[in-house]
Order: C-alpha cells, then structure tokens, then sequence
C-alpha cells in the first residue's frame, strides 16, 4: 500500500472550469505538500499545508488533519495550468512520500 | 537571488562505472534533500542534509551515498550503476527542512 494515494491520474479539462486534486495519505505528517511539475522536469512547491487552508492566486489548498486528506482546486483552470501535480507528505520522522501525480491538461 | 542550481544537466554513463552530482542551494539555505525520479516509481526520497549532518536516508541501497559541504552545496554519489539507475535526480533546498525550492535536475541515462 503506498503512504500517498492521489486522484485521479489524469484530468482533461476545458478553460475556465473549477479543477479538484484528490490526496490521502496514511502516515503522521508534520506537512503536506502540493507540487507543480512542468514537462522538463522543473518542480516548483506551490503549497505547504499542517493545517487547514491556503490560497494564492487562483489556487486552493485544503487540508483535513483528521480525515488524512488534502485537495488541491484550481478555479478557472487556463492552459497554463496543464501540468502534472504532485502531493508530498512529510512524516514526523522527516521522512518525504510522494503521490504519483495528476496529469492535468487544460483545452483552450 | 539565485535559484537551486544542478550540475550536469546531463549525463550518460556505462554500466558499473561510478557518478557524482551536485547541487547548489539558495544563498543562506541549510537543507539539501535530493530525489529520484522515474516513470515506473515516481519520486521517492533518497536523503537530506542540514549543516553537513545526514538528516534523514529513504530505502535506497548503500551504492546511493551524499555530503554536505561547509557552504551548504551537497554531492550525492552513486557506484557501480545499474541500467535501473536511470532517472531524474532532484534536489530541494530549504531554511530548515522541506520542499521549498528545487532545481532543475540532473537527468542520467546509464547504458
């Protein structure tokens, strides 16, 4: 079983509409993280969440300590989004676990 | 304020020879944590470092090896490559810890 599930796998979706990224994870965490992967290789950190919820921009992130899971909204999505998004979890053990990621392809 | 910087960009190697890459963190960051990245596992954590001390290691084989200098800058070593080798090596620099800023990776092709 791996310590990080993400949902769904892949995403297709039209300009402008309102985006979820599922994450459970099953491990303590001192943090979650939401990564941004271009294609490239370049990953840039969008979110470090412990508790509740953050926004930049049109970015959503929320974290529900409780229940083990996090999401990741986009609220209208542009092409520019299209990206593959990663969730990480810092266990209190310092350890990181990864989600396998969602690729995400936003139509003009 | 420069970014994280990784040296090569590329690389290809033979089977059984040995690499060293390396990472430059963020002017005044302490933690270097560095990560593997392939199509089948996806990224997995390797190790990090903060102020020259292994902090943490991931479940890689004892071929996969790193340091810390005394200016923050981090090589991670591999011996006797295997063809499974072949990946994205990330690394990510921080304050204290965590994922905040990555380079732009080393891709290693090993043949």
């Amino acid at each position: 079983k791996n310590e990080v599930e993400q949902s769904p796998q892949n995403l297709t979706a039209q300009e402008g509409e309102f985006i979820t990224i599922n994450c459970s994870y099953s491990v303590g965490i001192s943090a979650l993280h939401w990564l941004q992967q271009h294609p490239g290789g370049g990953i840039v950190s969008l979110f470090m969440l412990s508790s509740g919820k953050k926004k930049h921009g049109r970015l959503i992130a929320t974290i529900n300590i409780q229940e083990k899971h996090s999401s990741l909204h986009i609220t209208a999505s542009h092409p520019r989004d299209s990206a593959v998004y990663i969730c990480a979890v810092g266990n209190t053990g310092n350890q990181f676990y990864f989600g396998t990621g969602t690729s995400l392809t936003v139509i003009p | 304020k420069a970014g994280v910087t990784q040296t090569p960009r590329y690389l290809i190697k033979t089977r059984g020879q040995q690499v060293t890459l390396s990472c430059s963190p963020i002017s005044g960051h302490r933690s270097v944590s560095w990560y593997q990245q392939t199509p089948g596992q996806g990224l997995q954590f390797l190790f990090e470092y903060f102020s020259e001390t292994q902090r943490n290691k991931g479940n890689f084989p004892g071929r996969f090896s790193g340091r810390q200098f005394s200016n923050s800058r981090s090589e991670m070593n591999v011996s006797t490559l295997e063809l499974g080798d072949s990946a994205l090596y990330l690394c990510a620099s921080s304050l204290r810890h965590g994922l905040a800023f990555f380079g732009q990776g080393t891709r290693l092709t090993v043949v």
